[in-house]
């Protein structure tokens, strides 16, 4: 199911370099959240915003920056990526309204040399 | 702050033997529970949830998980396992405002293979 699209999927990128992770989703969920996930750390929450007017920092914002474009896209940026941000990162959405849990995008594999 | 705790790292079973993988958070007030698997170069998906009500919740794939409010867990359960198991498994905490929620906090997860 492809509610929640990340693009890319993988990126190879040098140190210093600027990225950009984006993410749309069809789901027309109020909320969106970036996490990274580490290899025994699970995931941990990056940034997320409750509507476009509304961005939040997570546990793990240094380093990162985000825009929210409209309520179906949400991407994430890296200014000056260093190795230490190398790591999976997945985007999510969720209703504001009542408790439904997230939905995860595919992912993006990013290698940091 | 609160905080999701997950006692294994790497669980490994044979199939049809039984799983039980511990979950317990820190959060005092009402919660709202998860457990999420992610299977090899996947995305999570919801094996099953609690809210309210019946403490012994039922999810997909013959999985299953008990709130016990007194020693704050939600374990995860399956009688017996298979191969197609293996898999990530992470327990997720929100809490609950009554109408909305708070962020999820993600246990660390633990790994479970399954010999066949």
């Amino acid at each position: 199911d492809a509610d929640v699209t990340q693009t890319p999927r993988n990126r190879i990128t040098k140190t210093g370099k600027r990225i950009m992770l984006e993410c749309s989703q069809t789901k027309g969920h109020d909320r969106m959240y970036w996490y990274r996930q580490d290899p025994g750390l699970g995931l941990r929450l990056i940034y997320y915003s409750f509507d476009v007017k509304d961005i939040n920092k997570g546990e793990i914002s240094d380093g990162y920056s985000v825009s929210r474009q409209a309520q179906a896209k949400f991407s994430l940026s890296l200014e000056s990526a260093i190795p230490n941000q190398t790591a999976l990162y997945f985007c999510a959405t969720s209703d504001l309204v009542g408790n439904q849990p997230q939905h995860f995008g595919d992912g993006t594999r990013l290698s940091i040399l | 702050a609160q905080s999701v705790s997950q006692h294994n790292h790497h669980v490994i079973l044979s199939e049809a033997a039984s799983l039980e993988l511990g979950c317990n958070y820190s959060y005092g007030g009402t919660v709202n529970l998860f457990w999420y698997v992610q299977y090899p170069g996947q995305h999570l998906q919801l094996l099953l949830k609690y809210f309210s009500g019946d403490p012994l919740v039922k999810g997909i794939k013959g999985f299953e998980a008990e709130f016990i409010k007194s020693k704050f867990s939600f374990n995860l359960r399956k009688p017996s396992v298979q191969w197609s198991d293996t898999a990530e498994y992470f327990c997720a905490v929100n809490e609950n405002y009554g109408g909305s929620q708070g962020n999820l906090i993600f246990g660390k997860g633990t790994k479970l293979s399954v010999k066949p």
